[in-house]
């Protein structure tokens, strides 16, 4: 089946405790993105990656990093959570042309205390 | 700057009476335009999408959306409402000219369908 799939779905975290958020996708995609959704901001862009080791800023990007050593994986790495960290994480894919839609992963919720 | 407004916060609607949620734009250039449904505790589902061509796209599930260039709206449509659709509905466009492949979300309609 294809899917993007992200772990952990749900977390609990301390300030300043670090955290990676994994995603894989097996559908070969070459575009992977991390969005996170706000109540009433809908969903912003984190970082974005169009291949591997090509990765690049997207719109709320401080307090994130993010690699890309092989296709299918993109995690996302948070050094030293903070509270306005607290978020639902998703993970996206794609193939590159603008045309194309993109799958998302079922989400990571993250509280940091 | 692209983007995406999604007017209303909440669209009620009794079973079986058609239902549109709406969504305005502002890109320059083309349009590629998403609509995505996110059901409770789950991630987005791709509904539909218009890049070119007929103004009427239908997608998944029975829903349609209809492309106006002159108003700028690319608004969710559905002729009979189900119990099952309520969920929350959000309108994307793709970020042009840049090549970010963001998409950029409006902030959401939800969608609460009665019996």
């Amino acid at each position: 089946e294809a899917q993007v799939t992200q772990n952990p779905r749900y977390l609990i975290t301390v300030t300043g405790k670090k955290l990676t958020v994994t995603c894989s996708q097996n559908m070969n995609h070459e575009y992977m993105s991390w969005y996170r959704q706000d109540p009433g901001l809908g969903l912003r862009q984190i970082y974005y990656s169009m291949n591997v080791e090509v990765t690049d800023k997207g719109d709320v990007p401080e307090g994130y990093k993010v690699s890309r050593k092989e296709k299918r994986n993109f995690p996302l790495i948070l050094e030293s959570p903070s509270p306005n960290q607290t978020s639902l994480y998703f993970c996206a894919s794609s193939q590159l042309r603008q045309s194309d839609e993109q799958f998302f992963g079922p989400g990571t919720r993250l509280t940091v205390l | 700057a692209q983007s995406v407004a999604q007017p209303e916060d909440q669209v009620n609607v009794a079973e079986g009476n058609p239902l549109t949620v709406k969504c305005t734009y502002s890109v320059s250039g083309n349009p590629y335009l998403f609509w995505y449904v996110q059901y409770p505790n789950r991630g987005l589902q791709f509904l539909l999408k218009y890049i070119t061509g007929d103004n009427l796209v239908k997608g998944s599930y029975g829903f349609e959306a209809e492309f106006n260039k002159s108003q700028t709206s690319f608004h969710l449509k559905k002729p009979s409402a189900l119990v099952s659709d309520s969920a929350l509905y959000f309108c994307a466009v793709r970020d042009q000219p840049g090549n970010t492949g963001k998409l950029i979300f409006g902030q959401g309609t939800t969608l609460q369908v009665k019996p």
